[in-house]
């Protein structure tokens, strides 16, 4: 079973809206990593949080995690064309070295 | 930046051939390299771990003898996809870690698509 699972599988919104993802998982983690990628290409690393942290913000993303319920969420805010993509969480598990296991992802479509 | 490149970009290749993915980091030093495959539309599922020096170590499920491995420099990984078939077409995609403030993230290359006829 998948270790991340997210949602929405698909977002469609306008120019200028926020977008909000979220991914659960199963079990215990060192850290969670958000990525990004374009169609085709490789992935991005977008930001890691790390078990002990609650939020952690990086230009206009904000990410939260609360370990009491295994969920993370990614907020794009004032979102923009550029940054339709398919949106990845990778957990790294406790004891898991610095292995990634992604989620499902979220594709986000930004329409002008 | 981390800097991660993969070379071919895009492959095809006549069933029962063996291709060759290389994965290079630019501008660290990669102790450790993942291989990644991912189909259309899906998440990307670990196939490999490779440590320089030292034999990878597989996913469950991914035969070793049809995904063959080196990690022989600290910013060099090949993948090497042996007698290839129509189900092996896909997006591979490496990654790789290195010391330091280098070992939390993976740094992606731009994936290698595959197309086995």
């Amino acid at each position: 079973s998948q270790q991340g699972e997210e949602d929405p599988q698909a977002l469609s919104i306008q120019e200028g809206e926020n977008a909000t993802m979220n991914c659960s998982y199963k079990t215990s983690i060192n850290n969670l990593q958000w990525y990004r990628q374009n169609s085709g290409r490789g992935l991005v690393h977008l930001i890691l949080i790390r078990s002990n942290e609650r939020e952690k913000h990086s230009g206009r993303l904000r990410v939260t995690l609360d370990t009491s319920k295994k969920s993370s969420s990614l907020l794009i805010t004032a979102s923009r064309a550029a940054d339709t993509a398919s949106y990845f969480c990778a957990t790294v598990l406790t004891g898991g070295g610095n292995k990634l296991t992604f989620g499902t992802g979220t594709q986000l479509k930004v329409e002008l | 930046g981390a800097v991660v490149s993969q070379h071919p970009s895009r492959v095809i290749c006549k069933s029962g051939t063996s291709v060759k993915i290389e994965c290079r980091s630019l501008d660290f030093q990669a102790t450790t390299m993942f291989w990644y495959r991912q189909f259309p539309k899906k998440s990307l599922m670990l196939m490999a771990t490779s440590n320089e020096g030292s034999k990878a170590t597989y996913e469950q499920g991914v035969e070793k003898d049809k995904f063959l491995i080196n990690h022989a420099s600290l910013t060099l990984s090949t993948l090497t996809v042996t007698s290839a078939h129509p189900e092996d077409s896909s997006f591979y995609i490496c990654s790789a870690s290195g010391r330091g403030g280098w070992q939390e993230t993976q740094y992606f290359g731009p994936g290698t698509r595959l197309l086995v006829l």
